[in-house]
């Protein structure tokens, strides 16, 4: 069974610090690479999606994935009070099955 | 406005008692998925359905059925329900493969 691991958190950074989240991935056969924000009692919502080894850059989000090392990050620029959520790492192999890390937890601190 | 939506949003139900989630998208979206969140564990894929008529299995799919007879309902079924169901459920649809996953508000499940 393929499997998702992430760095355990909770992560605390102080506003206007850069956050980094970590995430590999056992199934070489993963062709595509997300990150979902989920806010407390809510539900997960896509934040990144990337599909190609290198960086991805989207506002405040960087998301780098590096296929040889089965490795995708994401970092966070001038974090905010409203980045505290839990960021939750996700791959799809070829057989379409998302299968999704347990998450890691952030607190900005004001 | 686009969304997927469960329900019922909160349930407590009884072991044994057979019950339903339902779950519809108006996105005509061909990907529909059933997810278990519990403590420590993250999202786990409990069945998927690439199209009308067409379900698989995902990670954890002991105890679940599933059924998709139109393209935007996707209703979760617990025949027997146990205590170890109890978790949070949610349904998310997606366009197709490789693609953003939407979710609904998810549904609290707790089985006595």
């Amino acid at each position: 069974q393929k499997e998702v691991e992430q760095n355990s958190g909770p992560l605390s950074v102080p506003e206007g610090a850069i956050a980094s989240l970590n995430c590999t991935y056992s199934d070489r056969v993963s062709q595509s690479f997300f990150w979902y924000r989920q806010y407390s009692g809510k539900s997960p919502e896509l934040i990144m999606s990337i599909y190609s080894n290198g960086d991805k850059e989207d506002g405040r989000f960087t998301a780098q994935l590096n296929k040889a090392s089965q490795y995708v990050s994401l970092l966070i620029r001038d974090s905010q009070p409203s980045d505290s959520a839990t960021y939750l790492c996700a791959d799809e192999s070829n057989d379409y099955k998302l299968s999704f890390g347990a998450g890691t937890t952030v607190t900005v601190r004001a | 406005e686009a969304q997927v939506t469960q329900n019922p949003r909160y349930l407590i139900t009884v072991t044994g008692k057979k019950l339903t989630v339902t779950c519809s998208q108006n996105m005509n979206h061909e990907y529909m998925s059933w997810y278990r969140q519990d403590p420590g564990l993250g999202l786990r894929q409990i069945y998927y359905s690439m199209n009308v008529e067409v379900t698989d299995k995902g990670d954890v799919p002991e105890g679940y059925k599933v059924s998709r007879k139109e393209k935007r309902n996707f209703p979760l079924i617990l025949e027997s329900p146990s205590p170890n169901q109890t978790s949070l459920y949610f349904c998310a649809s997606n366009p197709g493969p490789n693609t953003e996953a939407f979710f609904g508000q998810g549904t609290r499940l707790t089985v006595v």
